[in-house]
């Protein structure tokens, strides 16, 4: 069973602050998404990443997936209330996985004003 | 592009009666649905996956005679909760996906919040 350990659980900020939050496992994936989710919604999606080392930018965000495809980060440049929400981190392991997802705990941040 | 919807978004039905939930693809054939449960600032449960005309496959735990899916079009699912109590109660989300190369992305619809009286 592959998990994802996600951290920090909770985040609260002040805005204009950076921040970073993590995914660890000991498995490999395949490719490796980057969610987010206000309260009563749906996920969803921010990134995809699925080379090793590669780092996308969405604006304030960037994403980095290790080398060895184990592991994943999320960076917040000068954090804005608009920000708060839960993220999430999800990984498939491909093959035979037919698509299914494992999730981390996720982060549940708050940016105060 | 790749929006999926639910219906009903809340629904309160009285213990012991049965709820259905559908998942909708709107503008892509989905290979494969996923349903999960979500519990207040918690993550993801990932209940059960299932594909166009094929049985789901249910995640150990999950009871699939009180979890009822059926996959009848690459754009519809729905999941049925039977003989509903209390514990039940909970926000449930579907997704869906298509294969793209090297990677799979999961969109989820706006889920749909259940309260079992």
């Amino acid at each position: 069973t592959q998990l994802l350990e996600q951290s920090p659980q909770f985040l609260s900020i002040q805005e204009g602050e950076n921040l970073t939050v993590y995914c660890n496992s000991s498995s490999v994936f395949s490719s490796l998404q980057w969610y987010r989710q206000e309260p009563g919604e749906g996920p969803v999606l921010l990134v995809t990443v699925v080379t090793g080392g590669e780092v996308k930018k969405l604006k304030r965000l960037t994403f980095q997936f290790g080398d060895a495809r184990k592991d994943s980060s999320l960076h917040i440049t000068a954090a804005q209330t608009g920000d708060t929400g839960l993220y999430l981190c999800a990984g498939n392991a491909g093959g035979t996985s037919y698509g299914k997802l494992t999730f981390g705990q996720g982060t549940i941040l708050t940016v105060h004003p | 592009g790749a929006v999926v919807s639910q219906h009903p978004s809340r629904v309160i039905c009285k213990s012991g009666t049965s709820v259905k939930i559908e998942c909708r693809s709107l503008d892509f054939q989905a290979t494969t649905m996923f349903w999960y449960r979500q519990f207040p600032k918690k993550s993801l449960m990932l209940m059960a996956t299932s594909n166009e005309g094929s049985k789901a496959t249910y995640e150990q735990g999950v009871e699939k005679d009180k979890f009822l899916i059926n996959h009848a079009s690459l754009t519809l699912s729905t999941l049925t909760v039977t003989s509903a109590h209390p514990e039940d109660s909970s926000f449930y989300i579907c997704s869906a996906s298509y294969d793209l190369p090297s990677s799979y992305e999961q969109y989820f619809g706006p889920g749909t919040r259940l309260t079992v009286t």
